[in-house]
């Protein structure tokens, strides 16, 4: 079965500074996607990126980038210049390809809280 | 675009009622997706709807039921409440695109549930 770890429950950050958050997860499948998800005290959850694993070049939205490695199995976050906005808790998750015949569910980590210092 | 709907946003039972819980997709999409999250187990995947069908299952027991409607929207019930059933209950909505799997989830604000 897909596992994903969080090891860190809670990291903080000085406004304006870099942050890393790490995930790493555990799977005999070669093709899968994996996402950083935000859940602000709003509750809603909101994508923050994604990286299909069959693409090399890591994937950037804005601040946010991964830095993906396939063979280690880890997909960490780095958040740049960090606002107080990305206070939140954020989430690692794993989806398989619905068209593998596998059992394509959303696996997330147990989350990590973001607090981030003025 | 309205976002995704999901009704009530707080909702207390006691143990042994059954209950309701209401989630309707943005504009277009076909797919639904339920989830608990506890503060103990996380985030953990309860099934995924898509045009009326379940498509995919978490291991949930079979207390836990849902269905979807033509319009998409799609209902959660619990049967036979349980202490451990207190959650937050988010559901999720895309476009359902079956080739895909990367494709962006949609989260509403979710349902919090306390079971006394």
């Amino acid at each position: 079965a897909q596992t994903v770890t969080q090891s860190q429950p809670e990291m903080s950050v000085q406004e304006a500074e870099t942050v890393t958050l790490s995930c790493t997860y555990d799977t005999s499948e070669s093709d899968y996607y994996l996402f950083w998800y935000k859940q602000p005290p709003s509750r809603q959850m909101i994508l923050v990126i994604r990286q299909e694993a069959y693409k090399q070049q890591n994937a950037t939205e804005n601040r946010f980038s991964v830095n993906f490695q396939k063979a280690a199995k880890s997909f960490s976050l780095k958040i740049s210049d960090s606002q107080l906005g990305d206070a939140a808790m954020y989430f690692c998750a794993y989806r398989t390809p619905f068209d593998t015949g596998a059992n394509s569910k959303l696996t997330f980590g147990k989350g990590i809280t973001l607090s981030v210092r003025p | 675009k309205a976002g995704v709907t999901q009704t009530p946003r707080y909702l207390i039972k006691t143990r042994g009622q059954q209950v309701t819980l209401s989630c309707s997709p943005i504009s277009g999409h076909r797919s639904v997706s339920w989830y608990q999250q506890t503060p103990g187990q996380g985030l953990q995947f309860l099934f995924e709807y898509f045009s009326e069908t379940q498509r995919n299952k978490g291991n949930f027991p079979g207390r836990f039921s849902g269905r979807q409607f033509s319009n998409s929207r799609s209902e959660m019930n619990v049967s036979t409440l349980e202490l451990g059933d207190s959650a937050l209950y988010l559901c999720a909505s895309s476009l359902g695109d079956r080739a895909g799997g990367n494709e962006k989830l949609f989260f509403g604000s979710g349902t919090q549930l306390s079971v006394l």
